[in-house]
């Protein structure tokens, strides 16, 4: 069974420019997480989809981060415009449904200079 | 709210010592508790899991037992080994539809020969 794909892996770029991520969960999976995941810390939760629905995301800098999860399959993470304190490992999650074991990409490695 | 606190690291041990990686949790109801592995280079893997108090979860030969009168999740191994290397993360999430997980900042394990 395929896992949790993300692309980028890494990603480079200056403050102020744009930049998005794709994940494409677990095939039948419903429910799909982003996480972000500072140097040091744990992954921290930023959006959760149930199908194609948000179910949280209360802790999306709504004002820079948006995603969006068209069809209830594919999401996209995008920033606009980068800061500095977004350089960290942007991590995507899938399970069955809401409760059940999470499945974790590799995470795409972000730099913002 | 709900939070994780795990034992701080690097944890240095040589092969075949015996491993204890504390986690204490803080959470309303009853959560699920886990432990994740994330290998050099590699993504977050769920390690084991329990999902009420008493039962416990194993895996690899690593084991942690849910204890709700101490709110702890502490990871054991009786003898470990070079590959077992990494970082662990100790995490919980509600049960429900809103279902995310709620890491502690890991703790880095170092084995050496």
């Amino acid at each position: 069974e395929a896992g949790v794909a993300q692309s980028p892996r890494y990603k480079i770029i200056e403050k102020r420019q744009s930049v998005a991520f794709w994940c494409n969960p677990i095939s039948g999976h419903a429910t799909l997480y982003w996480y972000q995941q500072i140097l040091g810390q744990g992954p921290k939760l930023l959006i959760q989809f149930q199908n194609n629905g948000v179910v949280d995301d209360s802790q999306l800098p709504k004002d820079r981060f948006s995603a969006e999860r068209l069809k209830g399959v594919d999401s996209t993470l995008k920033i606009q415009p980068a800061k500095l304190e977004d350089s960290a490992v942007y991590l995507c999650a899938s399970s069955l449904k809401g409760p059940d074991t999470q499945y974790f990409g590799p995470g795409t490695r972000l730099t913002v200079l | 709210g709900n939070s994780v606190t795990q034992m701080e690291g690097p944890v240095t041990l040589s092969e075949e010592a015996f491993l204890t990686i504390n986690c204490t949790y803080t959470a309303t109801g009853y959560p699920s508790l886990f432990w994740y592995v994330q290998y050099p280079g590699e993504g977050l893997q769920l390690l084991l899991k329990a999902t009420k108090a008493d039962d416990k979860g194993s895996n690899k030969g690593f084991e942690a037992t849910y204890r709700k009168e101490t709110t702890s999740f502490h990871l054991e191994k009786g003898s470990v080994q070079v590959s077992d290397s990494a970082v662990y993360f100790c995490a919980l999430s509600r049960t429900g539809t809103a279902s995310k997980l709620t890491f502690g900042t890991g703790t880095r394990l170092q084995v050496t020969l």
